[in-house]
């Protein structure tokens, strides 16, 4: 499995558009790119997933380069409920069940 | 439908005491797994499976036994508690499609918290 690499914390203010950039420079042909969100005390929470170029849906977008050694999530127009810790995974759909989580950003939204 | 459902929600247990975690899901996944999460990290894979009958260790199995005899079922033993296995422990599951179009999405059941003394 790609091994990916992410900043462990990140702050932001309410409104702000938050860019979190993940590392993932052994990505395979096959894989894919997924984004999971986890509030305290919850189990994590699928965000979105790419293969290439650009993903949107109603809760963020994901931007990925050509090389794909890279992926950004973005959330637009933050508020103190994204206050959360971010997971990027990388990995193909047979290996659905054996994701490597990694540490996550913990981002901070404040007033 | 529930989803993923976990019980029991909070447990204690002594040193050497053997326990069940329960995981059940109403989806259809062919996909669950079983996660360790200890505080202030991000998870990781115990054992998982995909499908009835076929299971296969992730990055912590030891101390740690899984069966798959049904598709909804996906039981956690632990065999001796010991004090380092005191976690939140997060079921799992997900299912695929295949081709270039696969989706592997998780779903997670709420966790278990465990303590051992």
């Amino acid at each position: 499995l790609a091994k990916t690499t992410q900043p462990i914390s990140m702050d932001s203010y309410e409104g702000q558009e938050v860019n979190i950039t993940c590392s993932h420079n052994n990505i395979a042909t096959n894989d894919y790119i997924t984004w999971y969100q986890q509030f305290p005390s919850q189990g994590p929470r699928f965000i979105i997933q790419g293969y290439k170029t650009k993903v949107t849906n109603e809760v963020a977008s994901l931007f990925i380069p050509a090389d794909r050694k890279s992926s950004t999530l973005s959330l637009p127009r933050v508020s103190l409920s994204d206050t959360a810790v971010y997971y990027c995974l990388v990995g193909y759909n047979t290996n659905a069940g054996k994701s490597t989580f990694g540490d996550g950003t913990t981002l901070t939204v404040k007033p | 439908n529930a989803g993923v459902t976990q019980t029991p929600k909070f447990q204690v247990l002594k040193t050497g005491q053997s326990m069940t975690l329960q995981c059940a899901q109403d989806m259809n996944h062919e996909y669950m797994s079983w996660y360790r999460q200890d505080p202030g990290m991000g998870l990781r894979l115990i054992h998982y499976s995909v499908g009835a009958g076929i299971t296969d260790q992730g990055e912590v199995p030891n101390g740690y036994n899984v069966s798959r005899s049904t598709t909804e079922d996906f039981p956690l033993r632990l065999l001796s508690a010991a004090p380092s296995q005191t976690s939140v422990y997060f079921c799992a599951s997900s299912y695929s499609k295949p081709g270039l179009t696969s989706y592997n999405e998780q779903f997670f059941g709420p966790g278990t918290r465990l303590t051992v003394l």
